[in-house]
């Protein structure tokens, strides 16, 4: 099993309607998760971070956190072509006295005009 | 505002070959700076990462080393490069948040 794990997709989704991508993780005392997205031949940027479980907000973005059940999610409302992109799920965890983020292999997203 | 710059872009290198890829961060002291190998269709793997000048951490074993001579620069080298180093190479830093990386714009090897 993978540590984050993430459907590779490509996930399609037509414009203006709801993108939801998923990120599993098999480590219960990683501590903080993040979204980064990377536009083909780019290079990863931060889009959101989340700390507590629930739901945090961003404009159209929203990161969801379940850590009982070990999943984080990103919500994009309103999908515009610009969303296209592969997203990478990356998870903070302790390994002895520092910190290791583990990352998803991403998943691709296709917003169809 | 903070900015990271990597060079070069591209690169296409015989096996065998030497590699010096040079990052540098501007706008902010003493960062944690990462060397990332990104394989197609791959998540990231980190290969290298630095708490300060000289600090270097080596998370994979390979033909690769890094060095940090001075605060804000962070190099990746090869003596000998193999098929296999061929990949997208990303440096990135961050503050004292883990987790929170901004990349350079990256350099894509191709080793042939």
């Amino acid at each position: 099993q993978k540590e984050v794990e993430q459907n590779s997709g490509p996930l399609s989704v037509p414009e203006g309607a709801i993108a939801s991508l998923n990120c599993t993780y098999s480590d219960r005392g990683s501590q903080s998760f993040f979204w980064y997205r990377q536009y083909s031949g780019k290079s990863p940027e931060l889009i959101m971070f989340i700390y507590s479980n629930g739901d945090k907000e961003d404009g159209r973005f929203t990161a969801q956190l379940n850590k009982a059940s070990q999943y984080v999610s990103l919500l994009i409302r309103d999908s515009q072509p610009s969303d296209s992109a592969t997203y990478l799920c990356a998870v903070n965890r302790r390994a002895d006295s520092n910190y290791q983020l583990i990352w998803g292999a991403g998943t691709k997203l296709i917003i169809k005009p | 505002s903070q900015t990271i710059h990597q060079w070069p872009a591209t690169l296409v290198q015989p096996v065998g070959s030497p590699l010096s890829l040079e990052c540098t961060v501007e706008g902010t002291s003493n960062p944690n700076l990462y060397w990332y190998r990104q394989a197609a269709g791959r998540g990231l793997q980190l290969l290298f990462y630095s708490v300060g000048i000289g600090q270097i951490s080596s998370e994979v074993p390979q033909n690769l080393s890094a060095s940090r001579p001075q605060d804000r620069q962070f190099i990746l080298s090869s003596k000998k490069l193999l098929l296999s180093d061929s990949g997208f190479y990303l440096c990135a830093w961050s503050s004292t948040a883990p987790g929170e990386l901004f990349f350079g714009e990256g350099s894509r090897l191709t080793v042939l």
